[in-house]
């Protein structure tokens, strides 16, 4: 069975520290991870997304990680801001099917001052 | 603006009551999903929909129902057989592409809020 799992499951950080955030699959066949935020009550957003061949990806203070060997990625935030407090879920996309997702159960991140 | 819209943000429902969620995009995506979040849960699949006309069932799709009469809409019914309906809905789009393009990134909507009242 496709399974994403996320960890850890919330975390709490102060302004302006960086954290790193992970994700292990078992969606196969692979075919790209997505990272999104989610702010409460409102609709993921996508930051980013990186295929089997990509490494690293970086979108402003957001890098994600993917090592498609050990089916593991990571999301590292730089300085983090009071807005960085979302939902940051793992999404893989299998190949075939239609672009059928497996979402992982997110991490709350919560940043205080 | 192209994107996609969800109504009504906030939907209370009497016990025994059918209910219809709308979902309405503009960005000319194939695929259009229902997606259901509890808190401390995943986004879990209630129904999915690749082609006018046609659509599968999820992983919990027991107390729902939806239609895909035109490209740009899929509205979702929940039914009175539905016996925990609050949870917070979303619906997405996406395009069919090989899984290498952003044409596969799926986009979505504001939610809905259910509540049994």
């Amino acid at each position: 069975k496709n399974q994403v799992e996320q960890s850890p499951q919330s975390l709490i950080i102060l302004e302006g520290k960086n954290c790193t955030l992970q994700c292990n699959y078992t969606v196969s066949p692979f075919s790209n991870l997505r990272w999104y935020k989610q702010d409460t009550g409102r609709g993921p957003v996508s930051l980013t997304i990186m295929t089997f061949s990509e490494n690293t990806k970086s979108n402003g203070r957001y890098t994600a990680t993917l090592d498609a060997d050990t089916k593991q990625s990571s999301l590292h935030i730089t300085a983090s801001q009071l807005s960085d407090s979302a939902s940051y879920i793992c999404v893989v996309s299998g190949t075939g099917g239609g672009n059928k997702l497996t979402f992982g159960t997110g991490t709350q991140l919560k940043v205080e001052l | 603006d192209g994107g996609i819209t969800q109504s009504p943000k906030y939907l209370f429902r009497k016990e025994g009551q059918n209910v219809t969620l709308s979902c309405e995009q503009n960005l000319n995506h194939d695929a259009m999903y229902w997606y259901r979040q509890d808190p401390g849960q995943g986004l879990r699949l209630i129904y999915y929909s690749q082609i006018v006309n046609d659509f599968q069932k999820g992983d919990i799709a027991e107390g729902y129902s939806v239609s895909r009469e035109k490209k740009e809409s899929f509205p979702l019914t929940v039914t009175s057989a539905q016996k925990n309906p609050t949870a917070f809905y979303l619906c997405a789009s996406s395009g069919l592409g090989q899984g290498y393009s952003s044409d596969t990134e799926a986009f979505f909507g504001q939610g809905t809020r259910l509540t049994v009242v």
